[in-house]
């Protein structure tokens, strides 16, 4: 079964306002990440949080993790057109080059 | 820059033909993966290489064989294409465990 699970599956909101998602994880972890999907192209790669930090920034988007929890959340700021896409998380297993994604999560975001 | 090449692009095969998948990074990366994507499944992991000369299972492994060819050569190979392989597939290389992808390849099985 996969590792990621991205909650809501799918979000829908207007220019300017912030995009949370969520992503919930079921084994320990080394890093988890998050990467973007424009239609019908590869995912591209948008910012990795290491298992011992709790927050990271980069842009306008801030990713927190919470490993108590087995959680993560992006948050996108001040959203854009141009950040309609599908968005995934993903995560590294210790101790190993054993990268799996989650189902995803689609985000429009409406002009 | 290259980055990850996928070849074919596209690729209609029958049911119980064989086809290889070609991938090759010009990154010198390490790992290499090969995903597939099918309508709310997400990416699902087939098969990785953490190093030239291993391969290991991912999560739906059935059906498929890859190669290692050298660190640039990561090939997926079908022996026998079933309906339920028709996907599109993603081939990745890792840096410092962020993945680099192709643009993938649309394969139909009829």
């Amino acid at each position: 079964s996969q590792q990621g699970e991205e909650d809501p599956q799918a979000l829908s909101i207007q220019e300017g306002e912030n995009a949370t998602m969520n992503c919930s994880y079921k084994t320990s972890i080394n890093n988890l990440q998050w990467y973007r999907q424009n239609s019908g192209r590869g995912l591209v790669h948008l910012i990795l949080i290491r298992s011992n930090e709790r927050e990271k920034h980069s842009g306008r988007l801030r990713v927190t993790l919470d490993t108590s929890k087995k959680s993560s959340s992006l948050l996108i700021t001040a959203s854009r057109a141009a950040d309609t896409a599908s968005y995934f998380c993903a995560t590294v297993q210790g101790g190993s080059e054993k990268l799996v994604f989650g189902k995803g999560m689609k985000l429009t975001v409406n002009p | 820059n290259a980055g990850v090449t996928q070849t074919p692009k596209f690729q209609v095969l029958k049911t119980g033909q064989s086809m290889t998948l070609q991938c090759a990074q010009d990154m010198n990366h390490n790992s290499m993966y090969w995903y597939r994507q099918d309508p709310g499944m997400g990416l699902r992991l087939i098969y990785y290489s953490a190093s030239e000369g291993t391969t290991d299972k991912g999560e739906v492994p059935n059906g498929y064989n890859v190669s290692r060819l050298n660190k640039r050569e990561f090939s997926l190979r079908l022996e026998s294409a079933a309906p339920s392989q028709t996907s599109v597939y993603f081939c990745a290389s890792t840096w410092e465990k962020r993945a680099f992808f192709g643009q993938g390849t649309r394969l139909t099985v009829v």
